[in-house]
């Protein structure tokens, strides 16, 4: 399969922990983020995004934290599974027309 | 993957040949997106469309041709002038968002191309 994790940051987390990725992204008037989870030989998958006039955003499983003082994002998962075994990326929007960029993205791997 | 097909998934390609990837989607979204991805990196834009008929150049797009003859389709041919095209490529769409709004990308499945 598609050797996306190779060389990236991991973490490597229990079952049933919780997993906090990070992320600092560039690019002060950025008004639009999104976490994207990619599992090996997929194409990424939506999991959840937050706008600049929001400090966090809640789904199922899922909060992201936006901390715009820092440029700093945050993909919390709450009682990793196996299952969130991935490579997570973070996007963000850096121009009116909705152009995103991507950071390297982070390797987890959680372990029973 | 939602409505997004790309085929083939894998792809060989001999050195000097121009291949085309498939993307197709059903979501009635007017933007649609390629990207190439390298291990280790992030997703990089080679091509966008916004509206049919209309097509504009991403960070990487020497070497990498599209057409946006239907909405529903975004092909992209990877030319022999691609220094170095063996990559997993990605297609993606989103609604364009016309206000200050911007929406959210949905992607494909991927193709790998090899070039032998």
């Amino acid at each position: 399969g598609e050797s996306v994790g190779l060389h990236l940051p991991t973490l490597s987390v229990q079952e049933g922990d919780n997993s906090i990725i990070n992320c600092a992204y560039s690019n002060s008037a950025s008004d639009y983020f999104i976490w994207y989870k990619q599992e090996s030989g997929k194409g990424p998958q939506f999991i959840i995004d937050i706008r600049s006039n929001m400090d966090k955003r809640q789904g199922q499983r899922v909060t992201v934290l936006l901390n715009k003082t820092v440029k700093h994002l945050s993909l919390q998962i709450a009682a990793t599974q196996p299952g969130d075994s991935a490579v997570y990326f973070c996007a963000e929007n850096t121009d009116s027309w909705g152009k995103l960029q991507f950071g390297a993205g982070t390797q987890v791997v959680v372990t029973p | 993957d939602g409505g997004i097909t790309q085929s083939p998934k894998y792809l060989f390609r001999k050195e000097g040949q121009n291949v085309t990837l498939s993307c197709e989607q059903n979501l009635n979204h007017d933007a649609m997106y390629w990207y190439r991805q390298d291990p280790g990196q992030g997703l990089r834009l080679i091509y966008y469309s916004q509206i049919v008929n209309d097509f504009q150049k991403g960070d990487i797009a020497e070497g990498y041709s599209v057409s946006r003859e239907k909405k529903e389709s975004f092909p992209l041919t990877v030319t022999s002038a691609q220094k170095n095209p063996t990559a997993f490529y990605l297609c993606a769409s989103s609604t364009w968002g016309r206000s200050s709004s911007t929406d959210t990308q949905y992607f494909g499945p991927g193709t790998r191309l090899t070039v032998l």
